[in-house]
């Protein structure tokens, strides 16, 4: 069965620094997302992707926050400068035209 | 946006129990997720469901998308249920909408 998958599993980062989560999506699928959950909260948007551009974006979604598909099978989401508050579980979905959307495993992100 | 809200909130079950749990939108949708958040965080897909009703194995769904609301229900629960379930609305195009989940113990 096609999977969404996610890299890395788990990443700690200090304070400040750039993290760039990667995920690939099930090929041939058209739309991406990524969410976040914070420990014990509700998942949360962040940022959806069609056509190579952000379709929507949720008030998370700063200056801090940019998203990239730089080679038609990755689909890449990158914090400038991590905060705590940025730490999280992220995780990366994608959908094709009127189908179920499949998220990947996850990327727990720990900023110290 | 949509409001999404799932009851109860937290539920108990003994072994071999049946539960419904429910899930309640504002707006009108297309696309309605059912998943199970296991203990590692990871969201499995149960049920793809935007409206009628489907089955597998001991749980079944059912989408009401007039009224607005979609039950899932757990037959003869194991332990291996135990999890947080969530229910997830989507207009095309735009994002999905979480509910605040349930969170499911089965207890021998």
């Amino acid at each position: 069965e096609p999977e969404v998958t996610q890299t890395p599993s788990h990443q700690v980062t200090q304070m400040g620094q750039e993290v760039i989560l990667r995920c690939v999506p099930i090929s041939n699928h058209l739309y991406f997302y990524w969410y976040r959950q914070i420990l014990g909260q509700k998942v949360e948007f962040l940022v959806s992707f069609y056509n190579n551009e952000i379709s929507e974006k949720s008030e998370i979604f700063d200056d801090q926050f940019s998203v990239e598909r730089p080679d038609g099978s990755n689909f890449t989401l990158k914090i400038r400068s991590t905060k705590l508050e940025d730490s999280a579980m992220y995780f990366c979905a994608s959908r094709g035209d009127g189908t179920e959307a499949f998220f990947g495993q996850g990327t727990r992100l720990t900023v110290v | 946006g949509i409001q999404v809200e799932q009851s109860p909130p937290d539920l108990i079950l003994q072994e071999g129990a049946n539960s419904t749990l429910r899930c309640n939108f504002s707006d009108s949708v297309n696309n309605l997720q059912w998943f199970h958040q296991n203990p590692w965080g990871q969201l499995i897909n149960l049920f793809y469901i935007p409206s009628g009703t489907k089955q597998n194995g001991r749980l079944s769904a059912t989408t009401v998308a007039t009224e607005r609301y979609s039950l899932l229900y757990i037959s003869s629960s194991q332990t291996t249920d135990s999890g947080v379930y969530f229910c997830a609305v989507e207009r095309v195009g735009n994002q999905f909408y979480f509910g605040t989940g349930t969170s499911l113990t089965v207890i021998p």
